[in-house]
């Protein structure tokens, strides 16, 4: 079993809904981290999160440590949101990455 | 700042061939982190440094694959005797090291080295 399991592995969406992608890890981490791959390979962090909630513009993160869960919610899609989005935590000392979501907004 | 750099951006190579790929990171990092990603996969650690010592390597990290960091700026990543399960694109990335990434500071991705071995 992958330490960092995310779905949906696909998604599909149409221009302006409200989108959420999952993450669940099975190891003690200290921070989980949101990522945007484009595709030709550049990598963006997006959030870095230890508890709770963070927004940035559209975009939304949330965490349970408890649980051991992370969802990140886009609201308002758009075409240009489309790409692939990677949970990464931390494991000791590096990141430890999920397989990604390959998103696609349409318009 | 230009943010982390790597060269070269793509290389095609011969199977057996030695290739090396160069990181520069963000000048004030000490952090250093190569990861390999294939298609359809997130990216898989390799080895990190703190400054010019490498204190993790990955059991993905072959006896064909070294990585240096002598300064503790920039960090090469060779591959020997190149195979054709080598083709994947390596990722290099960098930190701040307080904490690092354990303490949750941001890591800033290249663009990627692309390997293909044929």
């Amino acid at each position: 079993k992958n330490e960092v399991e995310q779905s949906p592995q696909n998604l599909t969406a149409q221009e302006g809904e409200f989108i959420t992608i999952n993450c669940s890890y099975s190891v003690g981490i200290s921070a989980l981290h949101w990522l945007q791959q484009h595709p030709g390979g550049g990598i963006v962090s997006l959030f870095m999160l230890s508890s709770g909630k963070k927004k940035h513009g559209r975009l939304i993160a949330t965490i349970n440590i408890q649980e051991k869960h992370s969802s990140l919610h886009i609201t308002a899609s758009h075409p240009r949101d489309s790409a692939v989005y990677i949970c990464a935590v931390s494991d000791g000392n590096k990141l430890v990455f999920g397989a990604g979501t390959i998103l696609r907004v349409k318009s | 700042d230009t943010g982390v750099s790597q060269n070269p951006r793509h290389k095609i190579t011969k199977r057996g061939q030695n290739v090396t790929f160069r990181c520069d990171p963000i000048s004030e990092h000490n952090r250093l982190y190569w990861y390999r990603q294939t298609l359809g996969q997130g990216p898989e650690f390799l080895t990190y440094f703190q400054n010019e010592a490498q204190l993790e390597k990955s059991r993905l990290l072959s006896d064909r694959f070294s990585a240096e960091r002598p300064k503790g700026s920039f960090s090469t990543l060779e591959i020997q005797r190149t195979e054709q399960g080598d083709s994947a694109m390596y990722l290099c990335a960098s930190s701040p090291s307080i904490g690092g990434a354990v303490a949750g500071n941001t890591i800033y991705f290249g663009e990627g080295s692309w390997l293909t071995v044929v």
